[in-house]
């Protein structure tokens, strides 16, 4: 168990849906980093959150958003899905300042499905 | 933006020595990390550089030189278990790692 916990680990929907994934980060992490991992394209950096603030935004789609929450758990929010958000959604967890040696932490990740 | 680029695919064989490369562009540099990943499964970290280099951590060792932007992560006495991917990742100023797409190592007998 890394600490990161992401729910639920598999999620199967219908085009056009909307679904939320959760990511509570480690015991005393305050950044939140939301990847998306698809086969041909790697881990894609979506978004991170740092205590409550957006601090840098990747190749999300203006379909996706994401918020992350006082107690620091975060959520990412995809809506309209296409086929081709089909993809592990990995969440990962880090202190967020130079004290990051040891980069981020990842959570088990949610595979998300859609038919 | 970034760039990073590393081998697709490399094969070696049970005990061994492998050289994984990584070369980056980047607009910003804070730090160059190796992570691990078996397939379905969460990266794990394996090496982190932010000084030019070499940072030793048992089996597995980490290079980098950053005036030449490039990276490589070594394996050596490769057992099985090793195989999965290797993914070369850099930080920005903004403490977000982008990653390359990895490079998914066999190890045979």
């Amino acid at each position: 168990d890394s600490g990161v916990t992401q729910t639920p680990k598999h999620l199967i929907t219908a085009t056009g849906q909307r679904v939320t994934l959760r990511c509570s980060p480690r015991s005393g992490d305050l950044s939140v980093y939301w990847y998306q991992q698809s086969l041909d394209q790697g881990l894609q950096f979506l978004i991170q959150y740092y205590n409550g603030e957006e601090r840098a935004k990747g190749n999300i789609l203006e379909r996706f958003s994401a918020q992350q929450f006082p107690d620091l758990h975060s959520e990412l929010n995809l809506s309209s899905l296409e086929l081709g958000d089909s993809a592990l959604y990995f969440c990962a967890s880090s202190v967020g300042d130079e004290s990051d040696l040891y980069g981020y932490t990842f959570g088990s990740g949610t595979r998300l499905t859609v038919v | 933006g970034q760039n990073i680029d590393q081998p697709t695919e490399m094969t070696a064989t049970e005990g061994a020595i492998v050289q994984i490369n990584c070369t980056y562009q980047t607009s910003g540099f804070n730090g160059l990390f190796w992570y691990q990943q078996h397939a379905g499964e969460a990266p794990t970290f394996l090496s982190y550089n932010v000084l030019d280099g070499l940072e030793e951590k048992g089996r597995f060792s980490s290079f980098l030189s950053r005036s030449k932007g490039y990276s490589y992560l070594l394996l050596k006495e490769l057992q099985m278990k090793d195989s999965a991917s290797y993914l070369c990742a850099v930080r920005n100023s903004g403490y977000a790692l982008n990653f390359g797409k990895g490079t998914s190592l066999l190890v045979t007998p």
